[in-house]
């Protein structure tokens, strides 16, 4: 079945890089996104990888993609406290559908 | 319009009333997506609307849930007689298409069933 794994809280100091990792496993995604969550407000999607691509990079934002190991990661660098929020992984399911990670916490202290 | 728009913000309601939430995607767009988030389940899909296409209903949780689509544009999920773990943020989305994947979420409602 569909299911997406992400670990549930990480802490950096600002300045640092971040890497918030998540693990799918539907073989079959095309897409693979990654979306922010601050407090009280909706999902903002920051980025996303076609499922043929290993690498992509986007301003601070890395995303890299094992499709052997089903891991997809985001790495953001130099990272501010304006990026403290939750991280969502997500893969495209059947129809368009997406299919969520748990969220990754990302606080950023100075 | 500037973006996914979903009304009401909040809402409280007695178990065993029926609540109506409502979702406005970007214009132009075709796809609407339906998720809630609760801190139970996460984020789960609800149902999909494409065009005049018979709705993906697939993740319904009971069938006290519901939601049409009128004109191809505004939703509306309803909530028949609520229980307490219907309590959740239930998050609209759309796309311009079935073909392109990038989804644009609302802010959301939040439902508090008391």
């Amino acid at each position: 079945g569909e299911d997406v794994e992400q670990s549930l809280f990480l802490s950096v100091r600002e300045g640092d890089s971040s890497v918030i990792n998540c693990t799918y496993t539907d073989s079959s995604s095309t897409y693979l996104y990654w979306y922010k969550q601050e407090p009280g407000a909706g999902l903002q999607l920051l980025t996303y990888i076609f499922s043929n691509m290993d690498m992509k990079q986007d301003q601070r934002l890395t995303v890299l993609l094992n499709k052997k190991d089903k891991h997809l990661s985001l790495r953001i660098a130099d990272t501010q406290t304006g990026d403290s929020a939750i991280y969502f992984c997500a893969e495209r399911g059947v129809r368009g559908k997406l299919i969520f990670g748990q969220g990754t916490e990302l606080s950023v202290k100075p | 319009g500037a973006g996914v728009s979903q009304s009401p913000s909040n809402k409280v309601t007695e178990k065993g009333k029926d609540v109506e939430l409502r979702c406005d995607p970007i214009s132009g767009h075709t796809a609407l997506y339906w998720y809630r988030q609760s801190l139970g389940q996460g984020l789960e899909f609800l149902i999909y609307f494409q065009g005049n296409s018979a709705p993906d209903k697939s993740g319904l949780p009971s069938d006290r849930f519901s939601a049409e689509r009128t004109g191809g544009s505004v939703s509306t999920l309803t909530i028949q007689r609520t229980q307490q773990e219907d309590s959740a943020v239930y998050l609209c989305a759309s796309s311009r298409d079935r073909g392109v994947h990038e989804q644009y979420f609302g802010p959301g409602t939040r439902l508090t069933v008391t």
